[in-house]
């Protein structure tokens, strides 16, 4: 199986910080990725996929990057609504895999 | 809109069974592949098992292979998944999501414990 790596797990910051999260795949998944935001008590949201594509209905201030083993989700400005824990997704093969998580909590 | 309602869970013994269903609306059910994906309290998300629009294709991860049983019933729109041989690490909530770059629709989720 494909094992995914997220960067922090856990990342302090601020109103209108710009912040970066990391994933890195055990090998290569070309831009087969994508980023959800799960909120506590609630189901995931499909941020990014396609590695770079934003879903319809996510602010633009998200954005995604990457290919091949290393990718990363940018958030430009964080807004009090994005504190949240960000999963990565490779589904390269069938068995897809998701990243640890990285809980993004107010400094 | 798309909904996706999840039922079925509860509390089962250690060996126990539950059949979970997941009701679609708002979409072409049969037009898309269609996944279980839970998560035990407190961690992260684990993928289940994924069944293809006309079931050709069915795929479990390791940890339910010969337990879990996925399946779908176009007509009704209707998703399953046939729990046999719990254990306490099935212990989850237990979302269906639907695939379509990547998996843009996801239920509330049902919980799943087991513990005797």
């Amino acid at each position: 199986d494909i094992q995914m790596t997220q960067s922090p797990s856990t990342l302090s910051a601020s109103v209108g910080d710009r912040v970066t999260i990391t994933c890195r795949a055990s090998q290569s998944i070309s831009n087969w990725l994508a980023w959800y935001q799960q909120k506590p008590g609630k189901a995931p949201n499909l941020l990014i996929y396609k590695a770079s594509s934003l879903e319809s209905g996510v602010p633009s201030r998200f954005s995604g990057s990457g290919s091949g083993t290393e990718f990363t989700l940018t958030i430009s400005s964080l807004q009090p609504d994005d504190f949240a824990t960000y999963y990565c997704q490779q589904y390269n093969s069938y068995s897809t895999t998701f990243g640890q998580g990285t809980k993004l909590e107010i400094k | 809109e798309v909904q996706l309602v999840e039922s079925g869970g509860g509390l089962v013994k250690p060996g126990g069974y539950l059949r979970l269903s997941c009701a679609a609306s708002g979409f072409t059910f049969s037009s898309y592949s269609m996944n279980w994906v839970r998560q035990a309290p407190g961690k992260g998300l684990e993928w289940v098992s994924s069944i293809s629009s006309t079931s050709s294709y069915i795929y479990y991860a390791d940890s339910v292979k010969g337990r879990f049983t996925i399946s779908r019933d176009n007509a009704k729109n209707s998703l399953f998944l046939q729990m046999n041989s719990l254990r306490a690490e099935d212990t989850a909530v237990y979302y269906c999501a639907r695939y379509n770059n990547a998996f843009d629709y996801w239920g509330q989720g049902t919980l799943v414990t087991v513990s005797s």
